[in-house]
């Protein structure tokens, strides 16, 4: 089952605004990475974070590892109507084979 | 280059039926992984293969296979058809067995189970 708890579930913002999510967990996680998913599609890598306390930028998004290991948090900021969808973080556990870890997504809409 | 491609697209089974899904990588990419959406949820991890040797596997049923071949494309199978195995299939691609996490999806394959 999952091990990520992804918070907030959905969020409804006007365009401009920012916007910040994230992922907790009780475990270690080696790598953690943020994909966004659009309705019938298959999910689209934004960011990827390697390690602890690592901050990475991908133009109007931000991304963080969180120094204990276990959680991550992605900012978007003035969002535009392009940034609707699902965001999902997803970790590869420390000792895993490889293998990702989904949270269980954040819808974003963004009124005009 | 092409990114990972899936086919078929969709896909209607009656249960009790088996089904093949298959996946191309990236180009040059080794790697290939499975994974199942459930409408609502993240995916879930099924299968990782690299160098056609299987790496990792998920909680999944017997029910589930899958192969690797020297081309480095990829099939997953499923037999015995449950409604519950009703979802997107996503393929994942990466460039080789480390530990770098990072994977790249395809479109996936819708399976509807009636």
């Amino acid at each position: 089952g999952q091990q990520l708890n992804q918070s907030p579930q959905s969020m409804f913002i006007q365009e401009g605004e920012d916007v910040s999510m994230n992922c907790t967990s009780s475990s270690i996680f080696n790598t953690w990475l943020w994909y966004k998913q659009d309705p019938g599609e298959g999910p689209v890598l934004l960011i990827a974070l390697y390690k602890a306390g690592e901050l990475t930028s991908n133009g109007r998004l931000t991304a963080q590892f969180g120094i204990t290991r276990k959680d991550s948090f992605l900012n978007i900021s003035a969002s535009i109507p392009s940034d609707v969808g699902i965001y999902f973080c997803a970790g590869q556990l420390a000792g895993s084979a490889r293998q990702l870890t989904f949270g269980s997504g954040t819808q974003l809409t963004v009124l005009p | 280059d092409a990114g990972v491609t899936q086919s078929p697209t969709h896909l209607i089974k009656t249960r009790g039926q088996h089904v093949t899904l298959r996946c191309s990588p990236i180009s040059g990419h080794k790697s290939v992984s499975w994974y199942q959406q459930v409408l609502g949820q993240g995916p879930q991890f099924i299968f990782q293969y690299y160098e056609k040797e299987e790496r990792g596997r998920g909680n999944f049923p017997d029910r589930f296979s899958a192969r690797q071949f020297p081309n480095y494309s990829s099939e997953l199978n499923v037999n015995a058809l449950l409604l519950g195995d009703s979802a997107l299939y996503l393929c994942a691609s990466s460039l080789d067995g480390t530990s770098n996490g990072e994977q790249y999806f395809g479109p996936g394959t819708r399976l509807t189970v009636t």
